[in-house]
């Protein structure tokens, strides 16, 4: 029983085309994020979502847009994918109180060409 | 805003040897600051965190960190390394909690048999 679980594991696709990714997790958890990691295995958030609302919301560009259907999911949609949104996408989860550790999934490996 | 240096990029250990992880951080108050490890084709997992009390702290797989104020510093240490540790391991500092979480760049750990 996963705790926190993304789809697909991996995603190849052109340039131009639109994808989705989707999380979904079973802790009970109040807040979801996306995280972004390059290649070189930096980690940056993207997007924070509590009960639903959008409560992070870093520089990324408009062509990606979560959505968080209830609180136990959160889809990343990507508009127009460029060379340069190749990277490994994670979802997390919190409980979001303060001292509550992130939950991640196992990513999603997103290859653009 | 806070940052997280982990000054070494890539630690090579014989296996049965001691490990330390170092990180520095930097913000105005204490933080909350957290070690995650990353397995290959995996999602972060949360080693052990810190928040307030006592400033060694144990986490699982027998990992532990000492938080050092006048260092500002929560270095992570194992005494003897197993070859399943080699992995990459990052520390993250969140002033607010943990959605809010600055991750450093990571250390990549190898085990030499």
């Amino acid at each position: 029983d996963t705790a926190v679980s993304q789809t697909p594991k991996y995603l190849v696709t052109q340039m131009g085309n639109d994808k989705s990714i989707k999380c979904e997790q079973n802790l009970g958890h109040d807040t979801m994020y996306w995280y972004k990691q390059d290649s070189k295995k930096f980690l940056k958030i993207m997007f924070s979502y509590n009960n639903k609302e959008l409560i992070i919301n870093e520089t990324v560009p408009n062509r990606f847009s979560p959505k968080s259907p209830d609180k136990a999911h959160l889809n990343l949609h990507i508009n127009s994918l460029e060379l340069g949104d190749s990277a490994v996408y994670f979802c997390a989860s919190s409980q979001g109180v303060e001292n509550s550790p992130l939950h991640f999934g196992n990513g999603t490996r997103l290859t653009v060409t | 805003a806070q940052s997280v240096t982990q000054p070494d990029i890539h630690i090579t250990v014989s296996e049965g040897a001691s490990l330390e992880l170092r990180c520095n951080y930097s913000y105005g108050a204490t933080p909350y600051l957290f070690w995650y490890v990353q397995s290959p084709g995996q999602g972060l997992q949360l080693l052990l965190k810190y928040f307030s009390g006592d400033t060694l702290v144990q986490g699982i797989k027998g990992f532990e960190a000492e938080f050092k104020r006048s260092q500002s510093s929560f270095n992570l240490r194992k005494p003897s390394v197993h070859w399943s540790d080699a992995a990459e391991y990052f520390c993250a500092v969140a002033p607010g909690g943990a959605g809010k979480s600055t991750f450093g760049d990571g250390t990549t750990l190898t085990v030499k048999p």
